[in-house]
């Protein structure tokens, strides 16, 4: 099956900086992909959604300016945390929709990434 | 905005039995998904079902869609420690692309 690889899985930074989260598909191409947020034991809430050589489009509520968003390939697609603080400490999950596939029938999810912000 | 609410939240139970959790979500939806996620780790499609459909099997599992009661279930036959996992339900609407999610259930299976 088809393979998204996010990293890194696990992330530990001091408040104000900025992380860079990557979510490449190994072996498809994925002309668009998904940002979710999920707090411990809760649901996954979508962020913005990460077109390839468009700006992505951010759920209500959701900062532009605080998370960046860049989907430069069919391959990769980078979420970064500007300025974080210990309230974006979160688990951050990609996911891709394979190019030619209709709708989102069936999404192929990275592994995660852990923040922590101190 | 839809979000599928699932019960129960947790469930634990003896190896072998068979679980079953509910979703329920509030507008008419094209298709119905169901997720399983292991701890700390990302999501891996288990079923879809479609609106148009009432039930469908994959191995140990079985989903019903009710588009009447707006609800589904996830059964899984047989259950084994390996099953431990939160499950969620999600569902596309009509015309709408975004996948959303359901609160999940955590899902204990006692050896």
């Amino acid at each position: 099956g088809a393979v998204v690889s996010q990293h890194p899985s696990r992330v530990i930074c001091k408040s104000g900086t900025s992380v860079k989260i990557e979510c490449r598909s190994l072996d498809f191409q994925a002309t668009t992909m998904f940002w979710y947020r999920q707090f411990p034991k809760q649901s996954l809430m979508l962020m913005a959604t990460s077109n390839e050589g468009s700006k992505a489009t951010y759920e209500q509520g959701v900062e532009k300016d605080k998370f960046l968003i860049n989907h430069a390939s069919l391959t990769l697609s980078t979420l970064t945390v500007t300025s974080a603080h210990p309230e974006d400490s979160s688990f951050y999950i990609c996911s891709a929709r394979q190019f030619g596939t209709l709708s989102n029938e069936k999404l192929f999810f990275g592994s995660g990434t852990q923040l922590s912000v101190l | 905005s839809q979000q599928g609410e699932e019960d129960p939240q947790a469930l634990s139970i003896q190896e072998g039995e068979n679980a079953t959790m509910n979703c329920s979500y509030k507008t008419s939806i094209n298709n119905l998904q169901w997720y399983r996620q292991n701890s700390g780790r990302g999501l891996v499609h288990l079923i879809l079902i479609r609106s148009n459909e009432r039930e469908k099997h994959s191995g140990r599992l079985r989903v019903t869609l009710d588009t009447s009661k707006k609800s589904s279930s996830l059964l899984i036959t047989a259950s084994r420690a390996a099953d431990t996992a939160s499950y969620f339900c999600a569902m596309t609407n009509f015309g709408n692309e975004k996948l959303t999610f359901g609160t999940g259930t955590r899902l204990t299976i006692i050896p």
